[in-house]
């Protein structure tokens, strides 16, 4: 069965830092681009950042770049997000998705997602 | 960056039509997605690349693209399609994806 699931999160306090994790079974990691998208609570999706197959692309909301770095481990068919700098608008449950294909941005499989909070 | 605008909600009566528009300047260069989310669940692609319904999507899930319009229509919809739905896209440049603030469907 083609799974996602996310690790990590947690409660933090702003401006510290935490990174959240995703592992992959199921199907060929290394083929796939992924993406994360994050829901704050009460509101609606909002896209957060993808990794090309390969991590030679990594491309981010302006919400995040510069505070945020998308990685992977393919022999380890895992993806990382590494939040720095975190403010209590990122408080949000976190997925990572699984791109259709390389030439498409559709979504096809997601995780169930992890809750990060930022709180004093 | 691009942005994409869906009314916050909609309501029909059950075996009525539903249909959520999604507009924005991605469109029509760039495809529209459509996930359906129920709460506590993860979010389901019922639509890609503006007309195609994934297997196992019912076949009264239909999308449409006009322009700058994208449309999400539930034909009979069903008590069990009551969900938030998003329209998903990606920007001009192709580096960034972007969702509608989504729509909350109520069919009663």
């Amino acid at each position: 069965q083609e799974q996602l699931v996310e690790s990590g999160g947690g409660v933090v306090q702003p401006g510290r830092s935490l990174t959240i994790s995703c592992a992959a079974s199921g199907f060929t990691f290394s083929n796939y681009d992924i993406h994360w998208v994050r829901q704050a609570p009460g509101k609606g999706l909002e896209w957060v950042a993808v990794i090309w197959f390969d991590g030679s692309k990594k491309y981010y909301a302006d919400s995040v770049r510069g505070r945020f770095t998308i990685s992977r481990d393919n022999s380890k068919n895992s993806l990382s997000l590494q939040m720095n700098g975190l403010r209590a608008e990122d408080t949000a449950v976190y997925y990572c998705a699984r791109k259709f294909s390389h030439s498409s941005w559709a979504i096809d499989i997601w995780g169930q997602g992890t809750m990060v909070t930022v709180s004093s | 960056s691009s942005e994409l605008t869906q009314p916050p909600s909609v309501s029909v009566s059950p075996g009525q039509a539903a249909r959520i528009t999604c507009s924005g300047d991605p469109f029509p260069k760039k495809y529209a997605y459509w996930y359906q989310h129920k709460s506590g669940q993860a979010p389901v692609m019922v639509i890609f690349e503006d007309t195609k319904r994934p297997s196992g999507i019912p076949e009264r899930f239909s999308g449409s693209s006009s322009g700058t319009l994208a449309t999400l229509t539930i034909s009979g919809a069903q008590v069990d399609d009551e969900a938030d739905y998003y329209c998903f896209s990606v920007n001009s440049d192709g580096n960034q994806g972007v969702f509608g603030g989504g729509t909350t469907l109520t069919v009663l």
